[in-house]
């Protein structure tokens, strides 16, 4: 299985501070993808890193990805109250098309 | 611009009776169409994808059954729900063949059998 896994499960910081989340898998990978989900609602794809790339940057995201180690990271800086919510990473590998989901970090930004 | 349109957003549904969910994508043709299930607090659960009219693969399985009509709709359906069918549902689609792209999801269907 190619599944991601993320960690911490749960994670609760304050406004401004900075939030990393992390993602591991087991297989070789096409591309790995972040997504957000406000409780209740669909995921939003955030941001997408191809297996040739180490880091790529969005706004106040920063995605880090280690394929020897078969790891991602998601790093929220300066975070807001508005950015609460479940953090996925998301794999797909070089000759599937369905992507794998992993369990979700709860992310929680206290004003 | 694409758009993609699941309904209803809740259902609130008895054990034993039927279910259809549906979804339909805007903008495109030939979507790659998926139905997740997410359990509180979960991550999600591939549960059925298509790639084409009347091709419907299924990942596990269970109590449910997925059809796509049309190039841009898809539907799940239930001829007797479980409780063990209560979730939150949710389609997607990416475009085709494109694997460096995201998925786009609807908005979610929070289903509770009683």
């Amino acid at each position: 299985s190619q599944q991601g896994e993320e960690d911490p499960q749960a994670l609760s910081i304050q406004e401004g501070e900075n939030a990393t989340m992390n993602c591991s898998y087991k297989t070789s990978i096409n591309n790995l993808q972040w997504y957000r989900q406000n409780s209740g609602r669909g995921l939003v794809h955030l941001i997408l890193i191809r297996s040739n790339e180490r880091e790529k940057h969005s706004g106040r995201l920063r995605v880090t990805l280690d394929t020897s180690k078969k790891s991602s990271s998601l790093l929220i800086t300066a975070s807001r109250a508005a950015d609460t919510a479940s953090y996925f990473c998301a794999t797909v590998g070089n000759y599937g098309q369905n992507f794998v989901f992993g369990p979700g970090t709860r992310l929680s930004v206290l004003p | 611009s694409q758009t993609i349109h699941q309904w209803p957003a809740t259902l609130v549904q008895p054990v034993g009776s039927p279910l259809s969910l549906e979804c339909t994508v805007e903008g495109t043709s030939n979507p790659n169409l998926y139905w997740y299930r997410q359990a509180a607090g979960r991550g999600l659960q591939l549960l059925f994808y298509s790639v084409g009219i009347g091709q419907i693969s299924s990942e596990v399985p269970q109590n449910l059954s997925a059809s796509r009509p049309q190039d841009r709709q898809f539907i799940l359906s239930s001829k007797k729900l479980l409780l063990s069918d209560s979730g939150f549902y949710l389609c997607a689609w990416f475009r085709d063949r494109a694997i460096n792209y995201g998925y786009t999801f609807g908005s979610g269907t929070r289903l509770t059998v009683v």
